[in-house]
């Protein structure tokens, strides 16, 4: 199976901060990297698939990429609903998410 | 609008089995991948398996091979996940999410139900 290593598992930042979350893959799966965000007590969202494709609807400040093993979601200027956890799935062979990285209010 | 509606919480005794719905509807059912997705308490997100609707080939992930079943009607646009042999640790919230479009390359989770709260203890 394909292991996926997010990191940080959390962090703290401030409103308009850039942020930066990275999913590391067990081995190559090209481009096939999606990206949700889970608020408390709700289902995940999808945010962003095939590595850098937003989803319908969701802000432009959320953009992916990466290639092969290293991927990158990155919010350009935090919002207070972007408070969440985020979580990468490869969609490569059968599925596998990240553990997730937690954004809190610093 | 597209949506996927769950089966109620299950409260269940250690060794019996589980089995969960998925109801869709705003869409041709037949025409996306049904996944399931379970996140135990204060935990993150572990993916169970998937099914074609059209096909009804299904996959799931290595952990749970020989325990999982993912089957679908679809005359009601309807996919179940039975989980068999249950222990404390499938305490979760089961969700199932729409998957890709059959026949297409592109693969994400763009739907998801609000998840079924599954409780496993004596």
């Amino acid at each position: 199976d394909i292991q996926m290593t997010q990191s940080p598992s959390s962090l703290s930042a401030s409103l308009g901060d850039r942020v930066t979350i990275t999913c590391r893959a067990s081995q190559s799966i090209s481009t096939s990297l999606n990206w949700y965000q889970q608020r408390p007590g709700k289902a995940p969202k999808l945010l962003i698939y095939a590595t850098s494709t937003l989803q319908n609807g969701v802000p432009s400040r959320f953009s992916g990429s990466g290639s092969g093993t290293d991927f990158t979601l990155t919010i350009s200027s935090l919002q207070p609903d972007d408070f969440a956890t985020y979580y990468c799935l490869q969609t490569y062979s059968a599925r596998t998410f990240g553990h997730g990285t937690k954004v809190e209010v610093k | 609008q597209v949506q996927l509606v769950q089966s109620g919480a299950e409260v269940m005794k250690p060794g019996a089995s589980l089995k969960v719905s998925c109801k869709a509807s705003g869409y041709t059912f037949t025409g996306f991948y049904i996944h399931w997705v379970r996140q135990a308490p204060g935990q993150g997100l572990e993916w169970v398996g998937w099914i074609n609707p059209n096909s009804g080939g299904t996959n799931s992930a290595q952990k749970f091979q020989g325990r999982v079943t993912v089957t679908r009607d679809t005359s009601i646009s309807t996919a179940y996940m039975e989980l068999s042999r249950l222990s404390s640790d499938d305490t979760a919230i089961y969700y199932c999410a729409r998957g890709m479009a059959v026949g297409t390359a592109v693969d994400y989770m763009d739907v998801w139900g609000k998840g079924t709260t599954v409780t496993v203890s004596s």
